[in-house]
């Protein structure tokens, strides 16, 4: 168990539709990193939050978007969802901003399927 | 062009045998990380090793090395003596330090399959 928790597991919804996935670090860890992991882009950063403020964005589409809570817990919004949103999606989170050996971990993801 | 590459998208090998994993990779930084991670078929991610572009020794954790050839720009996972369990799909990542982005990014994986 690393410690990350993404919930739900599973999430099935229509196009169009909008949800939302979340994920609580690592006690004490300050970083979240959400990744997509699909069988033809493989594992795609999305979004980095540290401390509460955004760090670096990635291939993050506009109709997707992110927070970062005061307790550290973070949220990824997809909307006007589309077949192709349909992958596993990683919260991970780390100690501090991304420090050189600074390792990730992961959450066990939210399988989405879009229908 | 690809930071991370991954030229094996499948491998064998058999049970108590050794195995090596390949990975290169491309940057200009003088200082980066390599991680490899291991992705069973239940789908987590799991943290195996990290090589720190300024260690001079190769990485070891268990049954896991890294063969760090800096040069060469490749940081091959060698795992020693397989099992079963070691089934998976395993990812090659680097972390770019002076870069503005903190992220692992990530190769294309290589699924290894142990024959008993």
């Amino acid at each position: 168990d690393s410690g990350v928790t993404q919930t739900p597991k599973h999430l099935i919804t229509a196009t169009g539709q909008r949800v939302t996935l979340r994920c609580s670090p690592r006690s004490g860890d300050l970083s979240v990193y959400w990744y997509q992991q699909s069988l033809d882009q493989g594992l795609q950063f999305l979004i980095h939050y540290y401390n509460g403020e955004e760090r670096a964005k990635g291939n993050i589409l506009e109709r997707f978007s992110a927070q970062q809570f005061p307790d550290l817990h973070s949220e990824l919004n997809l909307s006007s969802l589309e077949l192709g949103d349909s992958a596993l999606y990683f919260c991970a989170s780390s100690t501090r901003g991304g420090e050189e050996g600074e390792k990730l971990f992961f959450g066990s993801g939210t399988q989405l399927s879009v229908l | 062009a690809q930071k991370i590459t991954q030229t094996q998208p499948g491998m064998f090998v058999q049970e108590k045998e050794a195995v090596t994993l390949d990975c290169t990779y491309d940057t200009s930084d003088q200082s980066y990380g390599l991680f490899w991670y291991k992705q069973p078929s239940s789908g987590e991610m799991i943290f195996l090793i990290y090589q720190g572009s300024y260690d001079e020794q190769n990485a070891t954790e268990g049954r896991y090395s890294l063969n760090f050839q800096k040069a060469r720009k490749s940081a091959n996972l060698v795992i020693s003596a397989s099992q079963l369990g070691d089934s998976a799909m395993y990812f090659c990542a680097m972390r770019e330090s002076f870069s503005s982005a903190r992220q692992l990014t990530f190769g294309s994986g290589t699924q290894l399959t142990v024959l008993p």
